[in-house]
């Protein structure tokens, strides 16, 4: 059984550029969740898709938007790539009718914009 | 206001217990969690606990709940070497589907 898939594992962008990052959640989830998370903190919730819509955001301003597919994959683009849009971005894949939102993670892509 | 507080480090001796603490702001957390992150490594679900609930076991872990002070632990019993790992809390408010995070809490073990 696959766990949270992302993919590229390392990117570099140069300023003004745009990026896309893509994300396959685990088997039998239906719901991604987006986050970044800078060096040495906590990870800060982007945005959340579910039956492909934006379900809840977190303050991050429109440069930053997303996409879920009908096989429940997922999206996140980022236009105007800024030196602080620099970070690892994580994708996490739960079950919309599970109550405790147990959310698992994939591995991350390392952004680096230059 | 949301915030989750966790110190920046621990370090315990290899076989001893380690107690990495939290505390959160809101009253209205319903579910908080506690991941690892090992060097280069995503985030792994160690375990969550429904906020109705002061304690939850599972194996080497055990997790305290006290919700009049908004404080939240996790106990690893029998501290090795592959603990090593940053530890992040996390809680869910009421419907809200986003977690928030503290910053985590390196834990170090010596030999």
């Amino acid at each position: 059984d696959a766990g949270v898939t992302q993919s590229p594992t390392h990117l570099i962008k140069t300023r003004g550029q745009q990026v896309t990052l893509r994300c396959s959640p685990k088997s039998g989830h239906d719901t991604v969740s987006w986050y970044q998370q800078a060096l040495g903190q906590g990870p800060q919730f982007i945005f959340q898709y579910y039956e492909e819509e934006e379900r809840q955001r977190g303050n991050f301003p429109d440069r930053f938007s997303g996409h879920q597919f009908p096989n429940y994959s997922s999206e996140l683009n980022v236009n105007a790539l800024l030196l602080g849009d620099s970070a690892l971005y994580l994708c996490a894949s739960s079950r919309a009718s599970g109550g405790a939102n147990e959310q698992y993670f994939g591995p991350g892509t390392r952004l680096t914009v230059t | 206001g949301e915030d989750v507080e966790q110190s920046l480090f621990l370090s315990v001796r290899e076989g001893d217990s380690s107690v990495i603490n939290c505390t959160y702001t809101d009253s209205s957390s319903t579910y908080l969690y506690w991941y690892k992150q090992e060097p280069g490594a995503g985030l792994q679900l160690l375990t969550y606990i429904f906020s109705n609930m002061d304690m939850k076991q599972d194996q080497r872990l055990t997790v305290l709940l006290n919700k009049k002070d908004k404080h939240l632990s996790l106990r690893i019993a029998d501290t090795q070497t592959g603990d090593s790992a940053i530890y992040f809390c996390a809680e869910k408010m009421g419907s809200n589907y986003q977690l928030i995070w503290g910053a985590g809490t390196k834990l170090i073990i010596k030999p």
